[in-house]
């Protein structure tokens, strides 16, 4: 069983729509990641946060917004997408942020925008 | 950047043959996971294994680090081994995260 828990497993939202990706982990980890991943492509690094605090951000459209209100649970939120945003989002988690660290990834959320 | 290259792209066995897939990288690491992604998308850590050799039941890993590559063995192959084998590798610099490989995509026949 994964301990990095996502919800929703599966949403369809408009280009008009707000929407949010919930994650969760209770391994004591102080990092927490978002990942897009396209078909037939490795995951892509969005988001990175350390302690709360954002650390990484690449270069993500603002249509994305991350959100980390504790060091266990982390957020995205999603307004005004377009259909090529289509993807699955795989949030992490690991000890630190540090690229020492073992990476766990959540089961994903796949969306589709119509 | 570091480059990290996969090999071989696509691989098909039948149902109890053993295999070895390779994982190049161009620079040191200080980190090299590989994780398996099953067919309905999840990630699931196999090994971490920035160095040495691993072994997990039917599966086993040995990273060279002094060679920059690192081999994961499947062996006795099974269908649930289905699905893409992701390397991903951590430099020595710190802060940088994982560089993955573009994967191997595994199709096990019965």
């Amino acid at each position: 069983d994964t301990e990095v828990t996502q919800t929703p497993k599966h949403l369809v939202m408009g280009m008009t729509n707000k929407k949010s990706l919930k994650c969760e982990q209770h391994m004591g980890h102080r990092a927490m990641y978002w990942y897009k991943q396209k078909a037939k492509k490795p995951p892509e690094l969005m988001f990175v946060y350390s302690y709360e605090k954002l650390s990484i951000n690449e270069s993500v459209p603002s249509r994305f917004s991350p959100e980390c209100p504790n060091s266990s649970l982390l957020n995205l939120h999603l307004h005004a997408l377009q259909p090529e945003d289509s993807a699955l989002y795989l949030c992490a988690s690991s000890y630190s942020s540090g690229n020492t660290g073992e990476l766990f990834f959540g089961e994903g959320s796949r969306l589709t925008v119509l | 950047g570091i480059q990290v290259e996969q090999s071989p792209p696509d691989l098909i066995l039948q149902e109890g043959a053993n295999s070895t897939l390779r994982c190049n990288f161009s620079d040191s690491v200080n980190n090299l996971q590989w994780f398996h992604q099953n067919p309905w998308g999840q990630l699931i850590n196999l090994f971490y294994i920035p160095s040495g050799t691993k072994q997990n039941g039917r599966l086993s890993a040995t990273t060279v680090a002094t060679e920059r590559y690192s081999l994961l063995y499947i062996s006795s192959s099974q269908t649930t081994d289905s699905g893409v084998y992701f390397c991903a590798v951590g430099v020595d610099s710190g802060n940088t995260p994982l560089v993955f490989g573009k994967g191997t995509r595994l199709s096990v026949i019965a």
